[in-house]
């Protein structure tokens, strides 16, 4: 069955730590994404890649950096965790194209440092 | 620019009673798509409909339907005899040929209680 799974669910850290957010998707869609939602509940873009070797920076400026070096996988990695990095991450993908295509979500990491 | 409006944040209704969820949209763009997600406690945004700009055809799926009307720049989601499953945030979106992600609202909160 074609998915997309995001690992850990929930991670609880300490200050400083390197951590590292997978994703993953079997859809073999080229577009992937990563979003941060806030407690507030707002959904904001912070990572986006059309295809490997692609990243770019979305409209939330993250200290996070990705790599897409297959075309499933999509990685998320803070080198120094702070408090203010707490948050949900969302990962999603979406087929090559036009921005007609829906996109589909992983079930998200809940972060929380300490 | 692009922007999604769901001016309301919480709303609690009793099982049974129909529910509209309010999305205003603007952007420059003759070309959008415009969808709408759910978001369960369990934290995965699932895609429930996309619209595009020149199909206002109101849409019925079982007790979901959608009214998009351009001339009020808006894309309403109605829940009609609401259960205690539909409890969730929903989140409008807009995409267009210009952009290369989706641009969210905020989110309603729904709270159907038996």
């Amino acid at each position: 069955e074609a998915d997309i799974y995001q690992t850990p669910r929930y991670l609880v850290i300490g200050t400083g730590k390197k951590i590292t957010l997978e994703c993953s998707q079997t859809m073999g869609h080229d577009k992937m994404y990563w979003y941060q939602q806030d407690p507030g509940m707002e959904l904001h873009l912070i990572h986006y890649s059309y295809g490997v070797n692609s990243t770019e920076k979305g409209d939330l400026s993250s200290e996070s950096t990705v790599s897409r070096i297959r075309t499933e996988h999509f990685p998320l990695t803070l080198e120094s965790a702070r408090p203010s990095h707490t948050s949900q991450y969302l990962c999603a993908s979406s087929e090559i194209g036009g921005s007609y295509n829906e996109q589909f979500f992983g079930p998200g990491t809940r972060l929380t440092v300490l | 620019a692009q922007k999604v409006t769901q001016a309301q944040t919480e709303i609690s209704v009793v099982e049974k009673e129909d529910v509209t969820l309010d999305c205003v949209y603007e952007t420059r763009d003759t070309t959008y798509y415009l969808f709408w997600y759910k978001q369960p406690p369990s934290g995965e945004l699932v895609f429930l409909i996309r619209r595009n700009s020149f199909d206002e055809q109101n849409e019925i799926s079982g007790r979901y339907s959608w009214n998009f009307q351009k001339s009020t720049s808006s894309f309403n989601f109605t829940i009609t005899a609401s259960q205690v499953v539909d409890s969730a945030v929903y989140f409008c979106a807009l995409n267009s040929n210009s952009g290369y992600a989706l641009n969210f609202g905020k989110g309603t909160s729904l709270l159907v209680t038996p």
